[in-house]
């Protein structure tokens, strides 16, 4: 089946520290694979697509075919990176658009 | 404000009760997607509309739920004989038809069936 896999429910790290949310997909073709995010109170939102190639607030994600791995990275964390991330692509016979389970990002000060 | 709209923000109701949802999508857009999320989980997809045609409906969705989208604009979500599992946020979506389109998301609809 057509999925993305978040294998963290929880990723604590202290304000400077390194940040990688892991994302793996299972998908047949060429995927398209984006990273989305919700800090508390608002709204679900677009962080980064992996077409653009673009570092948005510091993070990006490199797409790894080879390894069906889709992680979003950031090297100096900030407490208001704090946020759920989920990771999501278009699939299925429909194409429509999957998330996964989520991470909340939990940045120590 | 121009973004997607979802009314009402709350809904209480009593289990057996019927509710609707509404969505209003960002004008242009022609897709449009219904999503449940639980505390802890992702978006769960529901079913998606492209225009006023449904194209895909989720197994995970009992009969009890159905949507509309009658003029390719707004979209509702009924769901019928209400039960404690309903209880979620429902959130909607829209977006461009397209590769690599970017989703826009409503504030969603928190459902408490007691």
């Amino acid at each position: 089946a057509q999925r993305v896999t978040q294998p963290e429910k929880l990723l604590s790290v202290f304000k400077g520290a390194p940040v990688e949310l892991k994302c793996n997909y299972s998908y047949s073709g060429s995927p398209e694979l984006f990273w989305y995010v919700q800090y508390s109170r608002q709204r679900l939102q677009l962080l980064l697509r992996h077409i653009s190639r673009e570092s948005i607030k510091g993070f990006t994600a490199d797409l790894n075919k080879g390894e069906t791995s889709f992680h979003l990275k950031k090297p100096f964390a900030q407490e208001e990176d704090s946020a759920m991330y989920y990771c999501a692509f278009y699939g299925g016979a429909t194409n429509k658009l999957i998330f996964g389970t989520g991470t909340l990002l939990a940045v120590q000060p | 404000d121009t973004g997607v709209s979802q009314d009402p923000r709350h809904k209480i109701t009593k289990r057996g009760q019927n509710v609707t949802f509404r969505c209003d999508p960002i004008s242009e857009h022609n897709r449009l997607y219904w999503y449940r999320q639980t505390l802890g989980q992702g978006p769960e997809f529901l079913t998606y509309f492209q225009n006023e045609a449904q194209l895909e409906k989720s197994r995970l969705l009992s009969d009890r739920f159905s949507a509309e989208r009658p003029k390719g604009s707004f979209s509702t979500l009924e769901i019928q004989r209400t039960e404690q599992g309903d209880s979620a946020m429902y959130l909607c979506a829209s977006s461009e038809q397209g590769p690599n389109t970017e989703a826009f998301f409503g504030q969603g609809t928190r459902l408490t069936v007691v």
